[in-house]
């Protein structure tokens, strides 16, 4: 089975410190995600990274940055905390779209943050 | 851009009847996937369902299945038999071929199955 594992489950930061969300995947996929889940808005999508060193923004990039510098770990990085950032936090991953076989998303438990 | 419409934020079943999630999608594209996730309370989001829009037969999991009609890019999710084990908040996505595997989800659907 594909695992995803959030180093987190439950973080709570002051405003303005630096936050990093830490994510690995088991499964030499090449695409990885982050996601941000709030009521009634779903899952927003932050950044992407479709092979190592490379990242894409999402929808919603300003305030955070990514970095992949292995293929298996993807960390999500808030600069300067701020309390709308309060958020779940779900990493994901998946195989390239070449393969039809691997074309679907597996999810970590998610990472649970508050900023105050 | 591609969107994906899920127009009930709430439902509820009682146990071991039949359930339809809705979902609705816009898109030009004409070759994609689309998926239905569950996330049960534990926050694990994991796979129910999934439809290639090249194929007409519309896909089933055991209790699961989906009534695709792609002319009208409606994608709902049926579950049969529902038990209390089904509560749980129900996403639908769409992604797209070969531009980096990019997910696009709906705002989400709880369901409660009464017992």
């Amino acid at each position: 089975d594909v695992k995803v594992t959030q180093s987190s489950r439950y973080l709570v930061k002051r405003t303005g410190e630096k936050v990093f969300l830490e994510c690995v995947q088991d499964m030499d996929h090449e695409n990885m995600f982050w996601y941000r889940q709030d009521p009634g808005l779903g899952l927003r999508l932050i950044y992407f990274s479709y092979d190592v060193k490379m990242k894409e923004k999402g929808d919603i990039p300003e305030g955070y940055s990514v970095s992949r510098e292995k293929k298996e770990r993807f960390s999500l990085i808030l600069e300067s905390a701020s309390t709308n950032q309060t958020s779940m936090y779900l990493c994901a991953s998946s195989l390239s779209s070449d393969s039809h076989t691997g074309n679907t998303i597996y999810f970590g438990e998610g990472s649970w943050l508050t900023v105050v | 851009a591609q969107t994906v419409t899920q127009s009930q934020p709430e439902m509820s079943v009682q146990e071991a009847e039949t359930v339809t999630l809705s979902c609705t999608y816009d898109t030009s594209e004409n070759n994609y996937y689309l998926f239905w996730y569950k996330q049960p309370p534990s926050r694990q989001m994991i796979l129910v369902i999934r439809q290639e829009a090249y194929k007409q037969q519309n896909a089933t999991e055991n209790r699961f299945s989906v009534n695709f009609q792609k002319a009208a890019k409606s994608f709902s999710l049926k579950i049969s038999d529902s038990q209390l084990g089904d509560t749980a908040m129900y996403f639908c996505a769409f992604m797209k071929l070969y531009t980096g595997n990019q997910f696009y989800f709906g705002t989400g659907t709880s369901l409660t199955v009464i017992p």
